[in-house]
């Protein structure tokens, strides 16, 4: 069965550096998605991309944070200068328009030190 | 504003053990309702889902839920737990149109003491 992956499982970076976590979504899926979950936390939505572009994006989603599919199958999440508030389980999801239902990568766990 | 609520955020019960869940949600207008479960280490796996018709859902492992729109609330059941069933399980809401973003529950972590 096809699946969501991200990489790396775990990302240690110092603060005000730069990351970029990495997804492959579900190659025949059109909707792709970034959540976060700071521990003990709920999930929260980040931002959605369809068509090569942003569709919608939270609060949380400020100018620090960028999105991109740079080729057919990687969609990327970049962090221009991580804080310490940054450290949370980051977490890619796909779907197919009108299925509603998102398939969920295993999660990149950032810690910010 | 959207918004989910799951009431249990951590729950014990013994194997055998009839277990329910609760959600409620204010979202306006038709929803999609979902739970998953994420077991430990592992990602989020859906359970079950309802879009329309019969409220009554069943999904894997044994579990069902079920839609009740006067009360805004999708309560997930089980009827006997089992120690596998240890686990977060998350209840979520989706609108029917526009981006489908999942506003998230809180979570509710089950322990199933064997």
């Amino acid at each position: 069965e096809p699946e969501v992956t991200q990489t790396p499982s775990h990302q240690v970076t110092q603060m005000g550096q730069e990351v970029i976590l990495r997804c492959v979504p579900i190659s025949n899926h059109l909707y792709f998605y970034w959540y976060r979950q700071i521990l003990g936390q709920k999930v929260e939505f980040l931002v959605s991309f369809y068509n090569n572009e942003i569709s919608e994006k939270s609060e949380i989603f400020d100018d620090q944070f960028s999105v991109e599919r740079p080729d057919g199958s990687n969609f990327t999440l970049k962090i221009r200068s991580t804080k310490l508030e940054d450290s949370a389980m980051y977490f890619c999801a796909s779907t197919l328009p009108g299925t509603y239902e998102q398939y969920f990568g295993p999660g990149t766990r950032l810690t910010v030190t | 504003a959207q918004s989910v609520s799951q009431h249990n955020h951590h729950v014990i019960l013994s194997e055998a053990a009839s277990l329910e869940l609760g959600c409620n949600y204010s979202y306006g207008g038709t929803v999609n309702l979902f739970w998953y479960v994420q077991y430990p280490g592992q990602h989020l796996q859906l359970l079950l889902k309802y879009f329309s018709g019969d409220p009554l859902v069943k999904g894997i492992k044994g579990f069902e839920a079920e839609f009740i729109k006067s009360k805004f609330s999708f309560n997930l059941r089980k009827p006997s737990v089992q120690w596998s069933d240890t686990a977060e399980y998350f209840c979520a809401v989706s609108s029917t149109s526009g981006t489908y973003k999942y506003i998230f529950g809180t979570g509710t972590r089950l322990k199933v003491l064997a």
